[in-house]
């Protein structure tokens, strides 16, 4: 079984749509994770859910808007999307919000803006 | 927020080589994290040092942990094809609470030619 999923593993859009990304965990975590890699590769935070609870939000439009349903899911939701937007996208998570725990990260969604 | 500085930025070398990987920061780490991507894939824990001078080995990889806590490195010894891959020090600040926000460093970009 897959520990941190996402679907879809690719998509591509055209700008000013709007579109979803879906991630879910069945390792029993409460915390889970959205980051963004640019085209250089780095890696960069965009949020932090801790049981259901927003708890990082770094310096991202307010175009994108995180959502978690329950503990094991957490879903990014992107609104007019950009051509600054393309980039790889993973979702992770981890036992909880406390420091040296281990993330855990899905296979990611590369998203293409045309 | 810590800034990690992670060198080199690219490294190719032939299988057997020996190799070295860094990761510097003016500001001390509580603890630090080496991951490993390979394509197509999210990243991977390899290791996490939390003890300044600490050394930990996984196989042919060998994690020092600075003695200030301000810098890692990562070697791995006779380079093996299938160690191909994108490494990332990650690191959370030292003190206050940690919501579990990762920085990563800017990546290596290992290739290994049989």
């Amino acid at each position: 079984d897959t520990a941190v999923s996402q679907t879809p593993k690719y998509l591509v859009t055209q700008m000013g749509n709007d579109k979803s990304i879906k991630c879910e965990q069945n390792l029993g975590h409460d915390t889970m994770y959205w980051y963004k890699q640019d085209s250089k590769k780095f890696l960069k935070i965009m949020f932090s859910y801790n049981n259901k609870e927003l708890i990082i939000n770094e310096t991202v439009p307010n175009r994108f808007s995180p959502k978690s349903p329950d503990k094991a899911h957490l879903n990014l939701h992107i609104n007019s999307l950009e051509l600054g937007d393309s980039a790889v996208y993973f979702c992770a998570s981890s036992q909880d919000i406390l420091a040296q725990e281990t993330q855990y990260f899905g296979p990611g969604t590369r998203l293409l803006v045309l | 927020t810590q800034l990690l500085e992670q060198s080199p930025q690219f490294l190719s070398i032939q299988e057997g080589e020996n190799l070295t990987v860094y990761c510097n920061s003016s500001s001390v780490f509580s603890s630090l994290q080496w991951y490993r991507q390979e394509p197509g894939e999210g990243p991977v824990l390899l290791v996490t040092v939390v003890t300044g001078g600490e050394v930990k080995k996984l196989k042919r990889l060998t994690f020092q942990f600075g003695d200030a806590r301000k810098d890692s490195s990562l070697h791995i010894t006779a380079a093996q094809p299938g160690d191909t891959g994108l490494y990332l020090c990650a690191s959370q600040n030292a003190g206050g609470t940690s919501y579990g926000k990762l920085t990563f460093g800017q990546g290596t970009i290992l290739t290994v030619h049989p």
